[in-house]
């Protein structure tokens, strides 16, 4: 079946330490994998896709396909990164991305 | 930066009736996105649209949903018959190819009475 797996709903952590958000996913093929986040009262954006390999807003995310998981990581936090944050997958020859149930990132200061 | 634009951000009905949301897509994009939440799970998949055509949609897709494209700027989504199962934030997306990333207009809330 495919489904995305984030664990943690809510994930708080101090100004400055290291967050690692999960993902793990069960998709056949080869799917592109992103994440997206929600700041309070916005509109999904897009975060990151794996195969940009980009860092963005101090953020990375590897793919892992052996252990077919899309951790997102940043290694200092920011009381600003607090927000909702999605990872979803895309599938070869579909349209429609499959999202994950969220992870509320809180960062206290 | 260019934005998906939906209206109206929150729409209240009745069971029964029957309501249409609406969505502006960003203007060089050719593929449209219908997506539901339900208040406390996970966003969901409901329809894509490409060429004036539904291109995929997912079970809860059903005879009571329609989409068009009534003109060269809105995109539409319209729910018959109304049910208290279809209160949920509702949004619309777009994206230049179907394999580049989809953007997010900020919801309508649909509550259903």
């Amino acid at each position: 079946a495919q489904r995305v797996t984030q664990p943690e709903k809510l994930l708080s952590v101090f100004k400055g330490a290291p967050v690692e958000l999960k993902c793990n996913y069960s998709y056949s093929g080869s799917p592109e994998l992103f994440w997206y986040v929600q700041y309070s009262r916005q509109r999904l954006q897009l975060l990151l896709r794996h195969i940009s390999r980009e860092s963005i807003k101090g953020f990375t995310a590897d793919l892992n396909k052996g252990e077919t998981s899309f951790h997102l990581k940043k290694p200092f936090a920011q009381e600003e990164d607090s927000a909702m944050y999605y990872c979803a997958v895309l599938g070869p020859g579909t349209y429609k991305y499959i999202f994950g149930t969220g992870t509320r990132l809180k960062v206290l200061a | 930066e260019p934005e998906v634009t939906q209206t109206p951000s929150h729409q209240v009905t009745q069971m029964g009736q029957e309501v249409i949301l609406r969505c502006v897509p960003i203007s060089n994009h050719l593929y449209f996105y219908w997506y539901r939440q339900i208040l406390g799970q996970k966003v969901e998949f409901l329809v894509s649209f490409y060429n004036n055509e539904i291109s995929e949609k997912s079970e809860i897709f059903d005879d009571q949903f329609s989409v068009e494209r009534p003109d060269g700027s809105n995109f539409t989504l319209k729910i018959r018959s109304t049910k208290l199962e279809d209160s949920a934030m509702y949004f619309c997306a777009s994206s230049k190819d179907s394999n580049q990333p989809q953007h997010f207009g900020d919801g309508t809330r649909l509550s259903i009475l």
